[in-house]
């Protein structure tokens, strides 16, 4: 199973683009990069998920190199909103797997 | 709806009194599983199913039971409870699809505390 390792916080303001970068440095051929968000007292709510390149939908866009070593989720433009816990994972294709989520990366959107 | 069903959402009990938390899916999802979140540590798997009648340790299954009798219903069951069993508890499921795995639909969250 891949572990993914991700800052554990970062600060941001409104208006600005929000990078956050994960390794995961022995990911298998097999899994997705896959970035959950959770907001205080929620369950985590799916963002976006990628194998290869760059994936883009209407909230974020997700940015994996050729070695597929790590990635990168971009938010475009926060707000205030944003603020919450963001978790990279290495998912199997398929989907009937054991999940290692990790600690998550806490981002704060200041005014 | 869609949704994630978990009972109860708040209990507080006692070190070595039963409980059972349940969890009930409305999705005809085949893949069912349980997390613990402790501050500081994210997300821990306790234990998945890929069907009924099938189901698989996680990252932390000591001192935690499941079964999984039924499509939808997959209850966590902590047969002497014990105060580092203290934690936020997630229940989520999916329909693993084609390419990629398919997204993971969380429920409420129970808190759970053992005295």
């Amino acid at each position: 199973l891949a572990k993914t390792t991700q800052p554990i916080s970062m600060d941001s303001y409104e208006g600005q683009e929000v990078n956050i970068t994960c390794s995961h440095n022995n990911i298998a051929t097999n899994d997705y990069i896959t970035w959950y968000q959770q907001f205080p007292s929620q369950g985590p709510r799916f963002i976006i998920q990628g194998y290869k390149t760059k994936v883009t939908n209407e909230v974020a866009s997700l940015f994996i190199p050729a070695d597929r070593k790590s990635s990168t989720l971009s938010l475009p433009r926060v707000s205030l909103s944003d603020t919450a816990v963001y978790y990279c994972l290495a998912d199997f294709s398929g989907g009937y797997n054991k999940l290692i989520f990790g600690a998550g990366t806490r981002l704060a959107v200041h005014p | 709806e869609a949704q994630v069903t978990q009972n109860p959402r708040y209990l507080i009990t006692v070190t070595g009194k039963k409980l059972t938390v349940t969890c009930s899916q409305n999705m005809n999802h085949e893949y069912m599983s349980w997390y613990r979140q402790d501050p500081g540590l994210g997300l821990r798997q306790i234990y998945y199913s890929m069907n009924v009648e099938v189901t698989d340790k996680g990252d932390v299954p000591e001192g935690y039971k499941v079964s999984r009798k039924e499509k939808r219903n997959f209850p966590l069951i902590l047969e002497s409870p014990s105060p580092n069993q203290t934690s936020l508890y997630f229940c989520a499921s999916r329909r693993p699809q084609g390419a990629g795995t398919g997204e993971l639909f969380f429920g409420e969250g129970s808190r759970l505390t053992v005295l």
